[in-house]
């Protein structure tokens, strides 16, 4: 079974603090992918990385960062929190060969 | 870039019943279509997919149909179980180039036992 898991599952941050948002697959998927959930809005893809040291933004990418220095693990980073990054991050993985994205089980940040 | 939108955003139906959400998508080139559940305090997992050279694909009880000139595909389940309840997605992409899934604002499908 893939498993891809994410540090935290809740998580709560100050205004201005530099957050981290990890996620670690145990398959070998060359494909790595940051989203955001908020309600009515679905998932939004933040970044994404189809191998180490590469990385591409998505749709949402302002006030995000990305780091993939390993293949089996993909970081997110907030800079500079801010109250409007309160939401459900999820990370998900795939291989490079198929379509099937398999996600962890999601992290809610809230920002105060 | 691809714009893809779901309806309805809640629907409430009978164990037994079926269930119907559509989704439409803007992107004339996208050709690959999935569907992920997600279940309460989970990740979204995929649960049927289909691609724009077939018109409907069939799993058990969930079905996808495709109508590519106008660009829309919808998730019908039958024989709705209170284990149907769940958030669904429907995405859309390219085959080509960097894959990355579109997602629908989702539908959360309550069977009522």
């Amino acid at each position: 079974d893939v498993k891809v898991t994410q540090s935290s599952r809740y998580l709560v941050k100050r205004t201005g603090e530099k957050v981290f948002l990890e996620c670690v697959q145990d398959m070998d998927h060359e494909n790595m992918f940051w989203y955001r959930q908020d309600p009515g809005l679905g998932l939004r893809l933040i970044y994404f990385s189809y191998d180490v040291k590469m990385k591409e933004k998505g749709d949402i990418p302002e006030g995000y960062s990305v780091s993939r220095e390993k293949k089996e693990r993909f970081s997110l980073i907030l800079e500079s929190a801010s109250t409007n990054q309160t939401s459900m991050y999820l990370c998900a993985s795939r291989t490079g060969g198929e379509d099937e994205q398999y996600f962890g089980p999601g992290t809610r940040l809230t920002v105060t | 870039g691809e714009n893809v939108e779901q309806h309805p955003s809640t629907l409430s139906v009978q164990e037994g019943d079926s269930a119907v959400i559509k989704c439409t998508y803007s992107d004339s080139a996208s050709n690959y279509f999935p569907w992920y559940k997600q279940e309460l305090g989970k990740g979204p997992q995929l649960i049927i997919d289909i691609r724009s050279n077939v018109g409907e694909k069939k799993d058990q009880r969930i079905a996808v149909t495709l109508n590519k000139t106008a660009k829309h595909f919808s998730l019908h389940i039958t024989e709705t179980q209170p284990e149907d309840s769940a958030v669904y997605f429907c995405a859309a992409s390219r085959d080509t180039g960097r894959r990355a899934l579109t997602f629908g604002s989702g539908t959360r499908l309550q069977v009522q036992p």
